[in-house]
């Protein structure tokens, strides 16, 4: 079965601080990528998501991620983070040919942004 | 559009009661989930269906947990009977296939 990788459960920043998230997964025929982020008290919202194309892809609020298919990762990054940023943040796989068709979601990454 | 639709948002319950939870995913789209998220084991996926028929319901706990969805624009999810361990929140989400899933705002229940 397709599996989802989030290696940082915690990630405490300061504030203008550099943010980048792991998430890594098995399938190793085409993907479908997706980042959702959950602020506190609140569902879950995508910030961006990659079908196919350029493999740098950039989402809302400044937030950017990097497909690389030999190293089976899609990382979240952002150069700047600010309070606002303190949220749950998810990553998640789906596949339109093979492995999971439905989007397998990663077990999170909860981002504290100090001020 | 309104999005995907939950109520209640939140429910107290005593422990044996029946819950029912009850989602309206957005028009159009043939996927609906329900998840349940709690600290302790984060987003699991429940059950979902494909054009109102269910699909995989392998993460529904227990019998106590069954799930409708008579029509495409109502799905229920009903625990009967509850028990504090259920304490979570649920969320349901729609969307079309392999594409992006759209959260609902959730339940919050607790049982008592």
């Amino acid at each position: 079965a397709q599996s989802v990788s989030q290696h940082n459960h915690h990630v405490i920043l300061s504030e203008a601080a550099s943010l980048e998230l792991g998430c890594n997964y098995s399938y190793g025929g085409t993907v479908n990528l997706f980042w959702y982020v959950q602020y506190p008290g609140q569902h879950l919202q995508l910030l961006l998501k990659y079908f196919s194309g350029d493999p740098l892809v950039k989402g809302i609020k400044g937030f950017e991620a990097e497909f690389i298919k030999s190293k089976f990762s899609f990382n979240l990054r952002k150069p700047s983070v600010q309070w606002s940023d303190t949220a749950e943040y998810f990553c998640a796989v789906s596949s339109p040919s093979g492995g999971s068709y439905i989007p397998t979601f990663g077990r999170g990454t909860s981002l504290i942004v100090h001020p | 559009d309104a999005g995907v639709i939950q109520s209640p948002r939140h429910e107290v319950t005593e422990m044996g009661q029946e819950v029912t939870l009850r989602c309206k995913p957005i028009s159009g789209h043939d996927y609906l989930f329900w998840y349940r998220q709690t600290m302790m084991r984060g987003l699991e996926l429940l059950i979902y269906f494909n054009n109102n028929v269910p699909i995989d319901d392998s993460g529904m706990p227990e019998d106590r947990f069954s799930a409708k969805m008579p029509n495409a624009s109502f799905s229920t999810l009903k625990i009967q009977p509850s028990e504090p361990r259920d304490s979570a929140v649920y969320f349901c989400a729609s969307g079309w296939g392999y594409n992006e899933q759209f959260f609902g705002p959730g339940t919050r229940l607790t049982v008592l």
